[in-house]
């Protein structure tokens, strides 16, 4: 079955430090795989994306995601969290044809601490 | 600026009663979408419509109904035969031409059944 896991419902991280968001992702061939960011009571903006080429994609508001086709994973970094980036992240998955609906995870909650 | 814009950022709905969410885009995007949104629970579809005067089912689509009568609009009704129909309610609106284009969001509509 098509799944995308988000092993982390909850990161807290002081400000200024790394981050990485896990997404996991099930899928019969290689998905487009999205990043999108949500603030509370707000709809979701898309951070990033990946078709094809090179593996480590850049998105908006300085965070990054790269794409290991081995281990099924699209994991979002982050080298420096300030605290405007508190807000709930989501992957999402989507197939190469026609009929594409997009598969999303549970989302990750980011937490930063002063 | 063109973008989607969902009405009433909130609502609240006696018990028995129907309500519409207004769903409106000017981006000329032919895709539209509702997700419903719980705590922890990620975006679950309900609706989708990707030409005017045709839409279909996702997966929890039972209690609700949509119109896409107009290529900028796609209204939902929350009708009274959804039991729990207290939730965020997202809608979205993709470019058609090929699954790579990501979904572009409304700021949501919350429900609250009084």
């Amino acid at each position: 079955a098509q799944s995308v896991t988000q092993p982390d419902i909850h990161i807290t991280v002081s400000e200024g430090a790394s981050l990485e968001l896990r997404c996991n992702y099930s899928y019969g061939a290689t998905p487009y795989l999205f990043w999108y960011v949500q603030s509370p009571g707000q709809g979701l903006q898309l951070l990033l994306k990946y078709f094809s080429g090179d593996t480590l994609v850049q998105g908006i508001k300085g965070f990054e995601a790269e794409f290991k086709r081995s281990q099924s994973s699209f994991n979002l970094r982050k080298p420096s969290v300030h605290w405007s980036d508190a807000a709930e992240y989501f992957c999402a998955v989507g197939p190469m044809d026609s009929n594409y609906q997009l598969i999303w995870g549970a989302g990750t909650k980011l937490i930063i601490k002063p | 600026d063109g973008g989607i814009t969902q009405s009433p950022k909130y609502l609240f709905r006696k018990e028995g009663q129907n309500v519409t969410l207004s769903c409106e885009q000017n981006l000329n995007h032919d895709a539209m979408y509702w997700y419903r949104q719980d705590p922890g629970q990620g975006l679950r579809l309900i609706y989708y419509s990707q030409i005017v005067n045709d839409f279909q089912k996702g997966d929890i689509a039972e209690g609700y109904s949509v119109s896409r009568e107009k290529k900028e609009s796609f209204p939902l009704t929350v009708t009274s035969a959804q039991k729990n129909p207290t939730a965020f309610y997202l809608c979205a609106s993709r470019k058609s031409g090929g699954p790579g284009y990501g979904y572009t969001f409304g700021s949501g509509t919350r429900l609250t059944v009084v």
